[in-house]
């Protein structure tokens, strides 16, 4: 098991409904990494977090947003909720080193009814 | 765009088999490329494999990266129900795609008794 946690464990939530979900790194890692995945299919790169700035992003929509706060922890806000927004959700957590493996939280699964 | 392809999509085996999975990839500025297991929610890292890295083993399972041909295979010897699981192949880019993982679709791995 990871130290990388997140919350809540599940949602469901209505069409046009905002959200947000929280994850807290393992000890010792800066980089924050958000991935979306929808059932039967492989985790897609939303964004990454660094030293509290987004450092890269994947083809997600504006309404899909971010915070890393100083203890490394971080928010994922969908605003303006759709059906497609249904899915797992996952944090990663990594160092910073030459190479970094990335460790996964347990996920927050969302459903938009 | 970053790719990711693994097959099968689906492997069921029998206790005692072993099974070769397979990844390949494009990816522009390849730095490394990693292996998960997914039993219910949290991807559990495997290994990582980069250019200095091009074979690992732990127990049961082996992985190897062809960085001319563009794949890597997950090995897993004598298999056991427990190993049943999506195993997840991703590639991490450099540069400005720093940390992002771009994932394949997944092998679901069924071990029967």
């Amino acid at each position: 098991e990871t130290g990388v946690t997140q919350s809540p464990t599940h949602l469901i939530k209505t069409r046009g409904q905002q959200v947000t979900l929280r994850c807290s790194s393992q000890s010792g890692h800066n980089t924050v990494s958000w991935y979306q995945q929808a059932l039967g299919q492989g985790p897609q790169f939303i964004f990454q977090y660094y030293r509290e700035e987004e450092n890269g992003r994947g083809n997600f929509p504006p309404r899909f947003s971010g915070l890393q706060f100083p203890n490394y922890s971080s928010e994922l806000n969908v605003n303006a909720l759709e059906l497609d927004d249904s899915a797992l959700y996952l944090c990663a957590s990594a160092g910073r080193g030459v190479y970094n493996e990335q460790f996964f939280g347990p996920g927050t699964r969302l459903t938009v009814l | 765009e970053d790719k990711v392809v693994q097959s099968p999509l689906s492997l069921v085996v029998h206790e005692g088999d072993t099974v070769t999975l397979n990844c390949s990839y494009e990816v522009t500025n390849f730095r490394s490329l990693l292996w998960y297991k997914q039993e219910k929610k949290a991807p559990t890292f495997l290994f990582m494999l980069t250019s200095s890295g091009i074979e690992k083993k732990s127990g049961r399972l082996s992985s190897i990266l062809d960085k001319k041909e563009l794949f890597s295979i997950l090995n897993i010897t004598a298999t056991q129900t427990g190993d049943s699981a999506v195993y997840l192949c991703a590639v991490e880019a450099g540069g400005t795609s720093y940390g992002k993982l771009t994932f394949g679709q997944g092998t679901i791995l069924t071990v029967h008794p």
